[in-house]
């Protein structure tokens, strides 16, 4: 099924750990994004890709890389984890991030550092 | 300041109810999506708005550009309705999108 394929759903991880949160899409999309979800904080951004070799920081990028070497695949690197990383993360893609963007979410993976 | 207010933040409501969540944000944007986020955290796109209104099923949004302000209505609603609503603005010249914290729909048998 055409979509946003999102990997692992769930990770635990011990404080300083590195994981790679895995992100895909069939969709040909050039606009991919990563968000974090915290309670009363609602959705954040974390970084984003307008197509391939292009990335940016969003809002909250500090404690994350991302590359993107396809225009299939985004994923997003905790460097040293940290209890503040334990959120939800989404991935989604875009055709665009203005108005020709209609955006499609993966499943989100919970994460949780300790 | 947030540049993204969703009123209200809860709303509780009988089935069959009209129901009307509302979306403020403070700069000028190119676009505007609803989002609607399941029990379970599954995050669906419902509209994009730039202009205007859209209409699909029971659910219509509508957006005034001038008065930085858009509107997710649900006519007759369903208690599978009940889910978190989450505006997101694309700010002008600008590849980012800001987010609401959204409104928590719970529609009642």
């Amino acid at each position: 099924n055409a979509g946003v394929t999102q990997t692992p759903k769930f990770q635990v991880l011990k404080t300083g750990q590195s994981m790679t949160l895995q992100c895909a899409q069939d969709m040909n999309h050039e606009y991919m994004s990563w968000y974090r979800q915290d309670p009363g904080m609602g959705l954040r951004l974390i970084h984003y890709s307008v197509g391939a070799g292009i990335t940016d920081q969003g809002e909250v990028p500090n404690g994350y890389n991302v590359s993107r070497s396809t225009t299939e695949d985004f994923p997003l690197r905790l460097l040293s984890a940290a209890p503040s990383q334990t959120s939800v993360y989404f991935c989604a893609s875009s055709y665009g991030a203005g108005p020709v963007g209609g955006y499609t979410f993966g499943s989100g993976t919970r994460l949780t550092v300790v | 300041k947030n540049e993204v207010e969703q009123s209200p933040q809860n709303l509780t409501a009988q089935e069959g109810e009209f129901i009307t969540i509302n979306c403020s944000y403070s700069v000028g944007i190119s676009a505007l999506h609803w989002l609607q986020q399941h029990p379970g955290g599954g995050i669906v796109s419902l509209f994009m708005l730039s202009s205007g209104k859209k209409k699909h099923g029971r659910l219509i949004a509508t957006i005034n550009i001038q008065e930085k302000h858009s509107s997710l209505h649900i006519t007759a609603s369903h208690p599978r309705d009940s889910a978190v609503y989450i505006c997101a603005v694309i700010p002008n010249r600008d590849d980012k999108i800001i987010f609401g914290k959204g409104t928590r729909l719970h529609i009642l048998p």
